[in-house]
């Protein structure tokens, strides 16, 4: 069975820097997706950045930026340039290919400080 | 992008009633959707998936006769939950799919706002 480790249940950033939320999974598929799903205070989830785990190069969307460790088993979301908009919680989540399942870690909480 | 929506966003009922909780999407046709249901300040746990004019198959530990879930259009699935108990206060998602059936596809999927539900 799969499964998502978010060891950071809450973290805090300043206006304008930069934070890494981690996260760690378990899996023997060698065919699978990972993701990073946002969830603002108003529950809905907005979908950050995704890798494949086929894909050598890191997945980056603007701001956001994944460091993908296949071999460790890690798949970190850096945030530059933080914005008070990117206050939510932020989840972890990974889907093998073909099943269309997520299974999503607990979540980190992050803060953004003006 | 596509837009899903769900209603009622929240909803209160007595111990032993049934709630119908919506899911739609608005502007693509769904062959797949999924309900999860997510515990305050926890992550969201897959209830079932539910395919158009099939039933759903449901995960372990989720008691399909308690949780109805049907699927009977392209845009529309709906999630039942028969006397419930405060024990079933909860948020609801659902999101929705249509796959393309490539081996090695992760079609997006996309959520809807949630629903509240709340059992005196």
């Amino acid at each position: 069975a799969q499964t998502v480790t978010q060891s950071q249940p809450e973290m805090s950033v300043q206006e304008a820097e930069t934070v890494t939320l981690s996260c760690t999974y378990d899996t023997s598929e060698s065919n699978y997706y990972l993701f990073w799903y946002k969830q603002p205070p108003s529950r809905q989830m907005i979908l950050v950045i995704r890798q494949e785990a086929y894909k050598q190069q890191n997945a980056t969307e603007n701001r956001f930026s994944v460091n993908f460790q296949k071999a460790a088993k890690s798949f970190s979301l850096k945030i530059s340039d933080s914005q008070l908009g990117d206050t939510a919680m932020y989840f972890c989540a990974f889907m093998r290919a073909g099943t269309y399942k997520y299974i999503f870690g607990t979540g980190t909480r992050l803060k953004v400080l003006a | 992008g596509a837009v899903v929506s769900q209603h009622p966003s929240w909803v209160i009922c007595k111990s032993g009633t049934s709630v119908k909780i919506e899911c739609r999407s608005l502007d693509f046709q769904a062959t797949t959707m999924f309900w999860y249901r997510q515990f305050p300040k926890q992550s969201l746990m897959l209830m079932a998936t539910s395919n158009e004019g099939s039933k759903a198959t449901y995960e372990q530990g989720v008691e399909k006769d308690k949780f109805l879930i049907n699927h009977a259009s392209l845009t529309l699935s709906t999630l039942t939950v028969t006397s419930a108990h405060p024990e079933d206060s909860s948020f609801y998602i659902c999101s929705a799919t249509t796959p393309s059936g490539r081996a090695m596809s992760t079609d997006t999927q996309y959520f809807g706002p949630g629903t509240r539900l709340t059992v005196l």
